[in-house]
This record gives C-alpha cells, sequence and structure tokens, in this order.
C-alpha cells in the first residue's frame, strides 16, 4: 500500500532562519507531488507541485522553493523565512496521468515564525 | 477569478443530519471533491463528483448540479467523531483543484 510521509510535525523558528520540510512517498512509482499551504479560516493553497524529478511549477510567487531530487521524493525550503510563512504546510500525491484522482495528504508541518 | 463558497461554520446535533452547501465559479470544471479535516491533521478524501446527480457512501453522501454549480455533502446519524471541517473542492480547465476555506462542524451531544 501506498503511505506518504512529511517531517518535522511541528518547528517553531526565529525569522531570517532557513527552513527545510521533506516528504516521502513509498509505494508507488512516478507520482504527482505537492506542496500546499493552510492558513486559519483559508482554502489550501497549492505552493508547488512536480510531475517528474527535476520539474517543479510554481503557483505562488515568494520566497519559498521546492526540489524534487528523487522520484518519491519532495522537499519545501527557504533561504530566509519571513513571519507571514507561519502555517500548515501538507505535501501531498497522486497517480500520475489520472487528472482526476484523489490527493492523498501527508500529517502535515506546523511551522510558527517567530 | 475562481471562487469556492461554503459557510464557515455549522452546528448540529448528535443523531441528526446536517447538509454543507458548497457553490463555485470556476473556470471549467472536471470534478468535485469533499475532504474531511479534523483539527491538526491533513484532509482525508471523502467523496468525488463529476456528473449530476447523489453519490451515496455509507452515512456520507454527496450531490452535484452543474448547471447551479452546486454541491452539497450531506452526513446522517451524525456522531461526535464527524466533528472536523469539511473542504469543498473543484478542478478546473487545467486540472487545479481550487480549495474552499472549509466548513467547520461542531457536534453537539
Amino acid at each position: 500500500s501506498q503511505t506518504i510521509h512529511q517531517w518535522p510535525a511541528t518547528l517553531v523558528q526565529p525569522v531570517g532562519s532557513p527552513l527545510s520540510l521533506e516528504c516521502t512517498v513509498e509505494g508507488t512509482s512516478n507520482p504527482n507531488l505537492y506542496w500546499y499551504r493552510q492558513a486559519a479560516g483559508r482554502g489550501l493553497q497549492l505552493l508547488f507541485y512536480s510531475v517528474g524529478i527535476g520539474q517543479i511549477s510554481s503557483e505562488v510567487p515568494q520566497n519559498l522553493s521546492a526540489s524534487r531530487p528523487q522520484d518519491r521524493q519532495f522537499i519545501l525550503s527557504s533561504k530566509k523565512l519571513l513571519l507571514s510563512d507561519s502555517g500548515f504546510y501538507l505535501c501531498a500525491w497522486s497517480v500520475q496521468g489520472l487528472s482526476t484522482g484523489e490527493l492523498f495528504f501527508g500529517e502535515g508541518s506546523r511551522l510558527t515564525v517567530l | 477569478g475562481q471562487n469556492i463558497d461554503q459557510p464557515t461554520e455549522m452546528t448540529a446535533t448528535e443523531g441528526a443530519i446536517v447538509q454543507i452547501n458548497c457553490t463555485y465559479q470556476t473556470s471549467g470544471f472536471n470534478g468535485l471533491f469533499w475532504y474531511q479535516q479534523h483539527a491538526g491533521e491533513a484532509p482525508t478524501f471523502l467523496s468525488y463528483n463529476v456528473l449530476d446527480g447523489l453519490e451515496e457512501k455509507g452515512r456520507f453522501s454527496s450531490f452535484l448540479s452543474r448547471s447551479k454549480g452546486y454541491s452539497y455533502l450531506l452526513l446522517k446519524e451524525l456522531q461526535m467523531k464527524d466533528s472536523a471541517s469539511y473542504l469543498c473542492a473543484v478542478m478546473d480547465s487545467n486540472y487545479q483543484l481550487i480549495w474552499g476555506a472549509g466548513t467547520k462542524l461542531i457536534i453537539k451531544p
């Protein structure tokens, strides 16, 4: 069966510090991968998605970046965090090529920037 | 612009029935999803509608009217564990998901 894990689950970082969130998927090959951010009272905001190794599409211009160094690994990074980067970050995957497929989410990472 | 509207919060009684509405205006339509999200956890898939009508899955049902840009999620025989946020999302013509802000459902004994 397929599983998705992301870490860390919780982190508190000072403004200006770097960030790295990691997500891995097991039990499937060549998945579509996504990074979302969820702010209180707002819908899920798509940050990045990837259809393959090294292929990253950015939906929102910001100080975050994403990388996909391996087929089932997706990393969200920042060189210098802003207060506005606080939120609940979710990694997700879907079946490649199945345009109407559901999303499977990781456990989420709650980031607080102070 | 693209927009998904759903009530911010609803309250219902254990054992009762509740209907959560979702209206949408998107660039094209390739299906509508409902997800459940318990506080502090990740969303989990509940239902998918692409054709008009009612899809029933146990205590949960989801309805779609494409001509009206409208869907609802119907929860029957409410249980305390149904207390959660319910997210409506529409897949647009580019196969991108547009998400509503979610409806927080509070179940009272």
